[in-house]
């Protein structure tokens, strides 16, 4: 199994509703990631769990609450979103988590989130 | 501000052109990835070069690094409709986080 699934793909909500993320991956990666992106502009980091532990946090607003249940689980929960926050949410994992030099990442087909 | 700049920003060609794609950045790299994206979906990954490296091919892919220049090419050779894409190049920051930057991407049009 080589591949990073996520569910929905695609979610609409309000801004007072709770919703999640889901992302998964069995290729035994140490690294799991969250990336925002708005249309035709590139991915940008939020979240970078190492070895199931939140190691970056970009500066993201409470509202978006990341979750790794376990290696190979990784949710974002959302809560009180703005219409600001639609975009299409990407899931990533890599075999070794910073501070490694880097090797590919591996990324989900996203969620589209609207928020209305 | 984005570590990579990507040049073009659109890019039309006619299918079996060759197409490149360059990308500058701004500081000290660990290595350097090319990623292509299909119209909203997930990232592919498709070549990644070290800094000690300065060309790497796979398939109808080069990539060439230059460290001195802080830049990087893409070509796409013999291009096809199936090469339509947005194409990202991303670096790894030595200092800080350590985290993967990407560059604001190229799209790519292949016209049959």
């Amino acid at each position: 199994d080589t591949e990073v699934t996520q569910t929905p793909k695609h979610l609409v909500m309000g801004m007072t509703n709770k919703k999640s993320l889901k992302c998964e991956q069995h290729m035994g990666h140490r690294a799991m990631y969250w990336y925002k992106q708005k249309a035709k502009k590139p991915p940008e980091l939020m979240f970078v769990y190492s070895y199931e532990k939140l190691s970056i946090n970009e500066s993201v607003p409470s509202r978006f609450s990341p979750e790794c249940p376990n290696s190979s689980l990784l949710n974002l929960h959302l809560h009180a979103l703005q219409p600001e926050d639609s975009a299409l949410y990407l899931c990533a994992s890599s075999l070794l988590p910073p501070p490694f030099s880097y090797n590919e990442q591996f990324f989900g087909p996203g969620t589209r989130l609207t928020v209305l | 501000s984005q570590q990579g700049e990507e040049d073009p920003q659109a890019l039309s060609i006619q299918e079996g052109e060759n197409a490149t794609m360059n990308c500058s950045y701004k500081t000290s790299i660990n290595n350097l990835q090319w990623y292509r994206q299909n119209s909203g979906r997930g990232l592919v990954h498709l070549i990644l070069i070290r800094s000690n490296e300065r060309e790497k091919h796979s398939g109808r892919l080069r990539v060439t690094l230059d460290t001195s220049k802080k830049s990087s090419s893409l070509l796409i050779t013999a291009s096809r409709a199936a090469d339509t894409a947005s194409y990202f190049c991303a670096t790894d920051i030595i200092q800080g986080a350590q985290k993967l930057v990407f560059g604001q991407g190229t799209r790519l049009t292949i016209n049959p």
